[in-house]
């Protein structure tokens, strides 16, 4: 069974500061790795996705690995701002019979602080 | 083109009630999904459907049920509500491309958040 673990849990930084996100997932036989945005009372928004096949993705201030022979992945901020503060998830999406099936980490709360 | 909606946005239950979460989507997408979200945590599979007609249970489907009966509609019905149903429910969707498999992503709904007293 896929599992996905998020560290940390929560971070908070004050504005300017790089930071990273880190994922870890236990299965390598996934077809790609996403990074979401949660905001408060709101649905999740797609940031990156990275093919199995690649190596990372960038947009903008963002940039996330992925090393699926160790099974993980990070997302790398930089030069962060209050309105990067929201919950970010991280989901492996399933190959094989179990297409389609995302499996999310638990989330790291950020919080920039001006 | 609305996306992916969801109704209502909010709803109190008492145990032992029942509802039908609704969930609507306007991308023609094939996949549907229902997934919960309790607090602190990650979203869960309860149910999707790999097209209309076609359900399958995901990783945390008891007390639930589901029907797909046009490709638009994925509706998520909670029988007897219990406690433990307290949660926020999204719905998402995507569309499978044969060959493009590794670049698709999915589609999520404002959610519904659920208590159950």
């Amino acid at each position: 069974k896929q599992e996905v673990t998020q560290i940390p849990a929560a971070l908070s930084v004050p504005e300017g500061e790089n930071l990273v996100l880190n994922c870890s997932f236990t299965d390598s036989a996934i077809y790609n790795l996403q990074w979401f945005r949660q905001d408060p009372g709101k649905g999740l928004t797609s940031l990156l996705l990275i093919q199995s096949s690649q190596r990372e993705q960038t947009s903008g201030r963002l940039n996330a690995s992925l090393d699926k022979s160790s099974g993980r992945s990070t997302l790398y901020i930089a030069a962060s701002q209050p309105g990067d503060s929201a919950t970010y998830l991280c989901a492996v999406l399933a190959g094989g019979t179990s297409y389609g099936k995302l499996t999310f980490g638990q989330g790291t709360i950020l919080t920039v602080h001006p | 083109n609305a996306g992916v909606t969801q109704t209502p946005k909010f709803r109190i239950l008492k145990i032992g009630q029942s509802m039908t979460l609704q969930c609507a989507q306007d991308m023609n997408h094939n996949y549907m999904y229902w997934y919960r979200q309790d607090p602190g945590m990650g979203l869960k599979l309860i149910y999707y459907s790999v097209g209309a007609g076609i359900t399958d249970k995901g990783e945390v489907p008891n007390g639930y049920n589901v029907s797909r009966s046009t490709t638009e509609d994925f509706p998520l019905r909670l029988e007897l509500a219990a406690p433990s149903q307290t949660s926020v429910y999204f719905c998402a969707s995507s569309s499978y491309r044969h060959g493009a498999a590794h670049t698709d992503t999915q589609y999520f709904g404002p959610g519904t958040r659920l208590t159950v007293l």
